[in-house]
């Protein structure tokens, strides 16, 4: 069954440092997503892709967040100067209508 | 806005009981329902869907109905067993835009004992 990869797994990072977390959805999927839940939290929305722009995002996503689709494959959510508070589970989601696929996530610490 | 809210955790229970996870939605549009299960260290796992009023969604023994008169989904187990202990997610996606986005209610920790 096709499934959503992510990578790395886990991501250890010191404050300031820029980060980037890559995915690779299901291949037929149009829409594409990320989501984070800090540790014991809620998962939050952080942004929605389709047809090679943002088509939503949430107000965590701000300018020091950018998503990109590089290829006909990876979609990858980028940190330029990370701060301790974004330490949390990022999981990527495809889709094709309704129903998210999400990943299993990359744990990504900052120190 | 779109919300979920859920019944207030952690929910501890001996093996054999029997599950209830109330979650109850307000959504502008015709949302999509969902329950997604997370074991520890793990990601999140689709564990059943509704996608229109009535539908019921079920999968490993768990049900929950599409209810838009009390706009709830409640997740019910009728026996649950000591490897059904993880944090379960009620979550819509709204199908009124595209885009599609998932809100999560806050999850609710399952703990069964032996």
């Amino acid at each position: 069954e096709p499934e959503v990869t992510q990578t790395p797994s886990h991501q250890v990072t010191q404050m300031g440092q820029e980060v980037i977390l890559r995915c690779v959805p299901i291949s037929n999927h149009l829409y594409f997503y990320w989501y984070r839940q800090i540790l014991g939290q809620k998962v939050e929305f952080l942004v929605s892709f389709y047809n090679n722009e943002i088509s939503e995002k949430s107000e965590i996503f701000d300018d020091q967040f950018s998503v990109e689709r590089p290829d006909g494959s990876n979609f990858t959510l980028k940190i330029r100067s990370t701060k301790l508070e974004d330490s949390a589970m990022y999981f990527c989601a495809s889709s094709e209508a309704r129903e998210q696929y999400f990943g299993p996530g990359t744990r990504l610490t900052v120190t | 806005g779109n919300s979920v809210t859920q019944m207030e955790g952690p929910v501890t229970l001996s093996e054999e009981a029997f599950l209830t996870i109330n979650c109850t939605y307000t959504a502008t549009g015709y949302p999509s329902l969902f329950w997604y299960v997370q074991y520890p260290g793990e990601g999140l796992q689709l564990l059943l869907k509704a996608t229109k009023a009535d539908d019921k969604g079920s999968n490993k023994g768990f049900e929950a109905t599409y209810r838009k008169e009390t706009t709830s989904f409640h997740l019910e187990k009728g026996s649950v067993q000591v490897s059904d202990s993880a944090v379960y997610f009620c979550a819509l996606s709204d199908r009124h835009t595209n885009a599609g986005k998932s809100t999560f209610g806050d999850g609710t920790t399952l703990t069964v004992k032996p």
